[in-house]
């Protein structure tokens, strides 16, 4: 099973600033990766996929990178709505595999 | 508009049985692969099983195999999970979640992929004496 971490486990960030968060797959996913944020009592919303892919209605401020075992969310510019659990996945080797977590704060 | 409304959860005793329900609208249901994630209360997400659009394909988390079965209809837009022998460990909120596609360029065409573009509100179980 691919193992995926998430750094940090909390972000304090203030609202305007850049927010950059990682994720790690224990072995290679190429580009088989997808971003969910979550906030409080919601569902998930994907945000990316395929690593850089914006799913439909995202904003330009989300970005995604990388490929491997190394991969990046970049907020560009946080709005109060930004602030909540940010997590990855990996879908490229059954079974699909989630990180714990990143926990974006407002400082 | 994509709508994935769940059901069927509730509290059990440990070594029960529940089935929970999606009925899927606004997408042609046949068309999409779907799967079942939870969230344990304060956890984070865990994917637990995936059924391809024709069920010739379906896959099972190992903390679920052999006690939970995923199917669908898609005459009538549903997606199920029955769960057998629950545990207290199954304590969790249940999301039905859509398949994305992925475009294969080597073939030029959309292939199922295993990421989730929609989420439902999901449901609550609880499995306690």
């Amino acid at each position: 099973e691919i193992v995926m971490t998430q750094s940090p486990a909390t972000l304090s960030v203030s609202p305007g600033e850049r927010a950059t968060l990682s994720c790690r797959a224990s072995q290679s996913v190429s580009s088989n990766l997808a971003w969910y944020q979550q906030k409080p009592g919601q569902a998930p919303r994907l945000l990316i996929y395929g690593a850089s892919t914006r799913a439909t209605g995202i904003p330009a401020r989300f970005s995604g990178s990388g490929s491997g075992t190394e991969f990046t969310l970049t907020i560009s510019s946080l709005q109060s709505e930004d602030f909540a659990v940010y997590y990855c996945q990996q879908y490229n080797n059954w079974p699909n595999s989630f990180g714990q977590g990143t926990k974006l704060e407002i400082k | 508009e994509v709508q994935l409304v769940e059901s069927g959860g509730g509290l059990v005793k440990p070594g029960g049985s529940l089935r929970l329900s999606c009925a899927a609208s606004g997408f042609t249901f046949s068309s999409y692969s779907m799967n079942w994630v939870r969230q344990a209360p304060g956890k984070g997400l865990e994917w637990v099983s995936s059924i391809s659009s024709s069920s010739s394909y379906i896959y099972y988390a190992d903390s679920v195999k052999g006690r939970f079965t995923i199917s669908r209809d898609n005459a009538k837009n549903s997606l199920y999970l029955q769960m057998n022998s629950l545990r207290a460990e199954d304590t969790a909120v249940y999301y039905c979640a859509r398949g994305g596609y992925i475009y294969d360029i080597l073939t030029g065409y959309y292939l199922e992929a295993g990421y989730f573009d929609y989420w439902g509100q999901g449901t609550l179980v609880t499995v306690s004496s």
